[in-house]
């Protein structure tokens, strides 16, 4: 069974400042996505991420991933308040299956 | 376009009773899917198509049927409800090639309460 797991699960941190969010999965997946949800909202897509070693960027987000660990990180430059949202990662398996992670509960403070 | 519609936004149920969550895409997407999402546990999987007449399990399909008779829709029927199944639910769709599934588009969400 793929498992993904995220640390932290909640996330507090005041504006300006630099934090990353990780994700870990359990066996080899085919690509690995972030998804954004503001509350009461539904998911919208961040980012994809295809093979080793690749890096998105947008804005003051950006996503990489080394998938000999098993592992990607989002990171945040410069923490603004809009940022503040739940932050998920998923894995893909036979290019059919999400398996999502817990999220990251954001919060950016003024 | 209206991407991925979902109805209804909210529903209470009693245990036993049944009824349809309804999802509809109109960007022609081979792959839709439904999740379920409760606190801590993320989203997780219940059931998937790949096309219309093809449909397959996920994570945690107990309790859940789905169907796919056209392209645009697929709707998830709870049989006889119980109160485990209170959560919110998203349907979401995305194009295939291949093996490989683009980001997931994703409706609004359905609040069910079972009591």
């Amino acid at each position: 069974e793929l498992k993904v797991e995220q640390n932290p699960l909640f996330l507090s941190m005041q504006e300006g400042k630099n934090y990353t969010i990780y994700c870990n999965y359990s066996t080899t997946s085919d690509r690995l996505y972030w998804y954004r949800q503001d509350p009461g909202k539904s998911l919208e897509s961040l980012f994809v991420l295809l093979s080793n070693g690749a890096v998105k960027q947008e804005g003051r987000l950006m996503a990489s991933l080394d998938t000999k660990a098993r592992l990607s990180t989002l990171h945040i430059t410069a923490a603004v308040h809009d940022l503040s949202a739940t932050y998920f990662c998923a894995v893909t398996r036979g290019g059919n299956q999400f398996y999502f992670g817990t999220g990251t509960s954001l919060t950016v403070i003024p | 376009n209206a991407g991925v519609t979902q109805t209804p936004k909210f529903q209470v149920l009693k245990t036993g009773q049944s009824m349809t969550l309804q999802c509809a895409q109109d960007m022609n997407h081979e792959y839709m899917s439904w999740y379920r999402q409760d606190p801590g546990m993320g989203l997780r999987l219940i059931h998937y198509s790949v096309g219309a007449g093809i449909t397959d399990q996920g994570e945690v399909p107990n309790g859940y049927n789905v169907s796919r008779s056209t392209t645009e829709d697929f709707p998830l029927r709870l049989l006889s409800a119980a109160p485990s199944q209170t959560s919110v639910y998203f349907c979401a769709s995305s194009y295939v090639w291949g093996t490989v599934t683009t980001p997931l588009h994703f409706g609004n969400g359905t609040r069910l309460t079972v009591t």
